[in-house]
């Protein structure tokens, strides 16, 4: 049972466009949302994060979105550059529970 | 320089043999964790630790262990691999701020390939 679900595998944006990422989630004790960004042959890096009592968070190039409601976040990258080209995993976890759960990631590729 | 150090990077072995990865980190962080990566699933996690002798498990923790003996250290520890723990294993570590999980900082990887 998935508890993170990224369902867009891959997603291409011209560059200079925006990059939609978006993530759902099916645990409503998540309390703190992560996005990391993965290059080839590198670990993760973290890039942005959001607590559940923000609705925003913006870095940037980067903001995050997250919709309690609908159990829903998103990361907005504007405007997108080459370099954006990489693996993006959003990450959950709980106050009372010490695991962080991924989701299985985005692939996104930056268009020239 | 703050970074997580995970090693070997590479490793081919054969069924059977025990085997450890190990990783440390520099920045006094409380809380470390191995994940794997493998095709179409992302990033699953296998232990945490929450401190020095605090472990558990993850949701992916069978074949797999650790230790915490160390606050810097966190070994993870294969007694009989198998072919399905040929992975893309990551260690990472982060601060405990006010109850929640900081941004992690993660090694470079280890490839293990069991044979």
């Amino acid at each position: 049972d998935q508890q993170v679900k990224q369902n867009s595998p891959s997603l291409s944006v011209q560059e200079g466009r925006i990059s939609i990422l978006n993530c759902d989630y099916t645990n409503s004790m998540f309390d703190y949302f992560l996005w990391y960004k993965k290059y080839p042959a590198e670990g993760p890096t973290f890039l942005i994060s959001i607590s559940s009592i923000k609705d925003k968070n913006e870095d940037g190039r980067f903001t995050v979105f997250l919709n309690k409601s609908a159990k829903h976040l998103s990361l907005h990258i504007v405007p997108s550059q080459p370099g954006d080209s990489a693996v993006y995993f959003c990450a959950a976890s709980a106050y009372r529970d010490d695991k962080i759960i991924f989701g299985k990631g985005t692939r996104l590729h930056i268009l020239p | 320089e703050a970074q997580v150090t995970q090693n070997p990077r590479y490793l081919i072995t054969v069924t059977g043999k025990k085997l450890t990865v190990t990783c440390s980190q520099n920045m006094n962080h409380e809380y470390m964790s191995w994940y794997r990566q493998d095709p179409g699933l992302g990033l699953r996690q296998i232990y945490y630790s929450m401190n020095v002798e605090v472990t558990d498990k993850g949701d992916v923790p069978e074949g797999y262990k650790v230790s915490r003996k160390e606050k810097r250290n966190f070994p993870l520890i294969l007694e009989s691999p198998s072919p399905n723990q040929t992975s893309l294993y990551f260690c990472a570590s982060s601060l405990v701020w006010q109850g929640a999980y900081t941004e992690a900082f993660f090694g470079q990887g280890t490839r293990l390939t069991v044979v």
